[in-house]
């Protein structure tokens, strides 16, 4: 178990729908990482989150969101959702966040399926 | 970006030995190794920071070789343990996120 928190587990949703993924990173991290793995992808970065502020951006589509709030817990909004989105999301987090050159430890990750 | 890891699987008998190589085509400031099993979450084994370091932890080590901007995973003696898929993320001079490669998918057999 590596502190950090997903839910929901599974998420199961139709084509143009908006869907929210939850993240509570460990106790006492400031960053937060989101990660998309799908089968042919592999992890893709998508976006980190440090204190409260924007930190880094990957290959997020301008269809999907995030923010950390003040008690360091983050949402990951995906909207208009397209079949090519199903796909595992991980959550992880890191005490700092200065470079990414720290231990990530990774929560359960959201399964969702578009159909 | 995105570094390649060779190879992309391997079949092992318990005992045998690794090595897992990730290279990159641009400069490197860090790399991160991880070990994911089937089904769960990304697993930490170990950072090399610039430098030409090597890390050990039991019978698993890494190297960074700076100016060949790659690094190298090295399993000895595996156990069936050690099965699993296997990711470098490498942090590029400059940026501030990690770019994990397609993985190394490790079978031990007994």
């Amino acid at each position: 178990d590596s502190g950090v928190t997903q839910t929901p587990k599974h998420l199961i949703t139709a084509t143009g729908q908006r869907v929210t993924l939850r993240c509570s990173p460990r106790s006492g991290d400031l960053s937060v990482y989101w990660y998309q793995q799908s089968l042919d992808q592999g992890l893709q970065f998508l976006i980190q989150y440090y204190n409260g502020e924007e930190r880094a951006k990957g290959n997020i589509l301008e269809r999907f969101s995030a923010q950390q709030f003040p008690d360091l817990h983050s949402e990951l909004n995906l909207s208009s959702l397209e079949l090519g989105d199903s796909a595992l999301y991980f959550c992880a987090s890191s005490a700092g966040g200065a470079t990414a050159s720290e231990t990530q430890y990774f929560g359960p990750g959201t399964r969702l399926l578009v159909l | 970006q995105q570094p390649v890891q060779s190879p992309q699987a391997v079949i092992l008998r318990e005992g045998e030995d690794a090595v897992i190589n990730c290279s990159s085509s641009k400069a490197l400031y860090s790399v991160h190794w991880y070990r994911q099993k089937h089904g769960e979450a990304p697993v930490f084994l170990m950072i090399l920071l610039k430098g030409g370091e090597q890390k050990g932890h039991e019978k698993i080590s890494a190297s960074f070789n700076e100016k060949k901007q790659q690094s190298s995973l090295y399993l000895t003696a595996s156990q069936l343990s050690y099965s699993g898929t296997y990711f470098c993320g490498t942090e590029i001079d400059g940026a501030n996120n990690l770019f994990f490669g397609t993985g190394t998918r490790l079978t031990v057999i007994p």
